[in-house]
């Protein structure tokens, strides 16, 4: 199993452009979660669904958009990019166990806006 | 929104030490987890407790959940260059919806360990 992928890895916008970050998983988990990552700001919450075609905001939504049209997929959307974007973004899937949320990360995908 | 405090913030050890890093807050868990992260990569989940008191190994990793579930603390014993990382605690709250919104993580504890 691939578990939950990213693309790209890497990528440079110029303020303003638009862009899609992809996320797939391959464990049928129902819930999958955006965060970034910010230098001593920790992992952060940005959207996240608890199944296809059902999505909500996290801690920092502003500027981005989801959706989930399928269990697998879920793209995390920045319409129109700023350099207050420029941050390390981590998709997640996730099952639910025990009263606990047990989640598997991507590897991230790096965005820089200049 | 619950706070969450991770100290130390950086630790830098030598190879064979012990150390402990901590995961405080004032709220009370229904149950905390340990991620560790490694530069480059996505955290990768390390334990989950549930139980006040609770207390886990994983091989020189051990993990304790407080009596009032507000805080954990990890201890490594002698520490190897491969523990080297950042060590997030995430609790779930008492009341948090649905089991399936995302969690709250801590800021982290930068870890070194030096050959």
């Amino acid at each position: 199993n691939a578990g939950v992928t990213q693309t790209p890895k890497f990528q440079v916008l110029k303020t303003g452009q638009s862009m899609t970050l992809q996320c797939a998983q391959d464990m049928n988990h129902e819930y999958m979660s955006w965060y970034r990552q910010d230098p001593g700001m920790g992992l952060r919450l940005i959207h996240y669904s608890v199944g296809a075609g059902i999505t909500d905001q996290g801690e920092v939504p502003n500027g981005y958009n989801v959706s989930r049209s399928t269990t697998e997929d879920f793209p995390l959307r920045l319409l129109s990019a700023a350099p207050s974007q420029t941050s390390v973004y981590f998709c997640a899937s996730s099952y639910v166990t025990s009263g606990a949320n047990v989640l598997t990360f991507g590897a991230g995908s790096r965005l820089t806006v200049l | 929104t619950q706070l969450l405090e991770q100290s130390p913030q950086f630790l830098s050890i030598q190879e064979g030490e012990n150390l402990t890093v901590y995961c405080n807050s004032s709220s009370v868990f229904s149950s905390l987890q340990w991620y560790r992260q490694e530069p480059g990569e996505g955290p990768v989940l390390l334990v989950t407790v549930v139980t006040g008191g609770e207390v886990k190994k994983l091989k020189r990793l051990t993990f304790q959940f407080g009596d009032a579930r507000k805080d954990s603390s990890l201890h490594i014993t002698a520490a190897q260059p491969g523990d080297t990382g950042l060590y997030l605690c995430a609790p779930r709250g008492m009341y948090s919806g649905g089991g399936a919104d995302g969690l709250t993580f801590g800021k982290g504890t930068h870890l070194i360990i030096q050959p």
